[in-house]
């Protein structure tokens, strides 16, 4: 069964400043995909970044990178000139390829909490 | 498209009751999931349906929750009889089959359970 780890259960950083998320996973696939989720208070889950693990090219959303390292099975997010509303809770996820014969659900991490100092 | 919409919001109820949440996926997506957040256990797969057919519903915690979804716009979630350890917000979200750019997530429903 795949897991996820996020090490880090809470993190601050001062506005402007840059920031980097951890996460780590297990598995034996080959090929897969992995998600950064933002949960601001409002309690929305919003999609912040994807990466195919097939992709050596780490995938970049303005202010947000990700580094990818597939051997180290590592999938850590940098948040650059961080603002106010960045704070939230952020959530790494894995997916298996879709394969109707087996289960193809997100596999959550347990948050790590992000509060961005004015 | 108005997103993935849940509705209620917010829902207060005695232990004992019946309970149904209701979810109306994204039009078009055709995979349906049922997530449970609490602090303890953080983001639990419920159920997921492919083609209005439950593939996986061993997240299920026990008899006393149902879900269904009767066709491609709409799905609940039923718990019958109600416990305060149900107390948690429930996500609703939706999918593509084949397509990774993730899940769309409603904006859930704080069940609390006195």
């Amino acid at each position: 069964a795949q897991t996820v780890t996020q090490s880090q259960p809470e993190m601050s950083v001062q506005e402007a400043e840059t920031v980097t998320l951890s996460c780590t996973y297990d598995t034996s696939e080959n090929n897969y995909y992995l998600f950064w989720y933002k949960q601001p208070p409002s309690r929305q889950m919003i999609l912040v970044i994807r990466q195919e693990a097939y992709k050596q090219q780490n995938a970049t959303e303005n202010r947000f990178s990700v580094n990818f390292q597939k051997a180290a099975k590592s999938f850590s997010l940098k948040i650059s000139d961080s603002q106010l509303g960045d704070t939230a809770m952020y959530f790494c996820a894995f997916m298996k390829p879709w394969d109707s014969y087996n289960n193809n659900d997100m596999r959550f991490g347990a948050g790590t909490r992000l509060t961005v100092k004015p | 498209d108005a997103g993935v919409i849940q509705s209620p919001r917010h829902e207060v109820t005695e232990m004992g009751q019946e309970v149904t949440l209701r979810c109306k996926p994204i039009s078009g997506h055709n995979s349906l999931f049922w997530y449970r957040q609490t602090m303890m256990r953080g983001l639990e797969l419920l159920i997921y349906f492919n083609n209005n057919v439950p593939i996986d519903d061993s997240g299920m915690p026990e008899d006393r929750f149902s879900a269904k979804m009767p066709n491609a716009s709409f799905s609940t979630l039923k718990i019958q009889p109600s416990e305060p350890r149900d107390s948690a917000v429930y996500f609703c979200a939706s999918s593509l089959e084949g397509a990774y750019y993730g899940y769309t997530f409603g904006s859930g429903t704080r069940l609390t359970v006195v």
